[in-house]
C-alpha cells in the first residue's frame, strides 16, 4: 500500500522560497502515476497546486504557475515542491498525493503546516 | 477555471439519517467528478470517482450520481464516523483542477 510523507520547514519568511519534499513508500514512482501537491489554508478549502509524472512532465495551477516548480527524484523515490516569493497568503497545510488514473487524488500524505511569517 | 459550488455549506443531521450533498459545476464536466471526506486535522480521503464509482474500502452507504453540471453525494444511513467535511473535485479541466468549497456535516 502506497504511503506518502511530507517534510520541510514549518516556517518560511516572506519573499523567500518554500521547499517541501514528499517521500513515497510502498510504490516506485518510476512505475507510473502522476504525483501532486494540494494545499489548504487554515479553516479554508482545498487548492490544487500542480502535479508531475515520473518522466518529469508537469501541470501547474495557472494562478501559481509563475512561482511553482515541482520536480521528481526517482532514485530517492520522492518528489518536491518549490514555491517562490511567498507571502502570508501561502500559509497552509500542504499535502502531497498520488493521482489516480484520471486526476482524482487517491492516496494522500498526512499534510504539513507551513507558516509564512517574519 | 471551472467553478464548483456545493450546497449546503453546512448540514446538521442525526445518526441513521439519509443525507444528500449537491455539487454544481459552472460548465459541463461529463462524469469527471470525485468526492472526498475530510476529518479535522486529517488529510482528505477519496470516497468516489467518476461521479459514481466507489473507491475500494469505502462503505456502500456512500453513493454518488450525476453528470454534466449537477452531482450528488448521498449517505444512506449516517454513522457517527461520517460527521466530517465533504468536498467535490472536478478533473474535466485539469488546468486547473478545482474543488468545491466544502460541506460540513455536523451532528444534530
Amino acid at each position: 500500500q502506497v504511503q506518502l510523507q511530507e517534510s520541510g520547514p514549518g516556517l518560511v519568511k516572506p519573499s523567500e522560497t518554500l521547499s517541501l519534499t514528499c517521500a513515497v513508500s510502498g510504490y516506485s514512482i518510476s512505475s507510473g502515476y502522476y504525483w501532486g501537491w494540494i494545499r489548504q489554508p487554515p479553516g479554508k478549502g482545498l487548492e490544487w497546486i500542480g502535479s508531475i509524472y515520473h518522466s518529469g512532465s508537469t501541470y501547474y495551477n495557472p494562478s501559481l504557475k509563475s512561482r511553482v516548480t515541482i520536480s521528481v527524484d526517482t532514485s530517492k523515490n520522492q518528489f518536491s515542491l518549490k514555491l517562490s516569493s511567498v507571502t502570508a497568503a501561502d500559509t497552509a497545510v500542504y499535502y502531497c498525493a498520488r493521482v489516480g488514473s484520471s486526476s482524482w487524488y487517491e492516496a494522500w500524505g498526512q499534510g504539513t503546516l507551513v507558516t509564512v511569517s517574519s | 477555471a471551472i467553478r464548483m459550488t456545493q450546497s449546503p455549506s453546512s448540514l446538521s443531521a442525526s445518526t441513521g439519517d439519509r443525507v444528500t450533498i449537491t455539487c454544481r459545476a459552472s460548465q459541463g464536466i461529463s462524469s469527471y467528478l470525485a468526492w472526498y471526506q475530510q476529518k479535522p486535522g486529517k488529510a482528505p480521503k477519496l470516497l468516489i470517482y467518476a461521479a459514481s464509482t466507489l473507491q475500494s474500502g469505502v462503505p456502500s452507504r456512500f453513493s454518488g450520481s450525476g453528470s454534466g453540471t449537477d452531482f450528488t453525494l448521498t449517505i444512506s444511513c449516517l454513522q457517527s464516523e461520517d460527521f466530517a467535511t465533504y468536498y467535490c473535485q472536478q478533473y474535466y479541466s485539469y488546468l486547473p483542477i478545482t474543488f468545491g468549497q466544502g460541506t460540513r456535516l455536523e451532528i444534530k
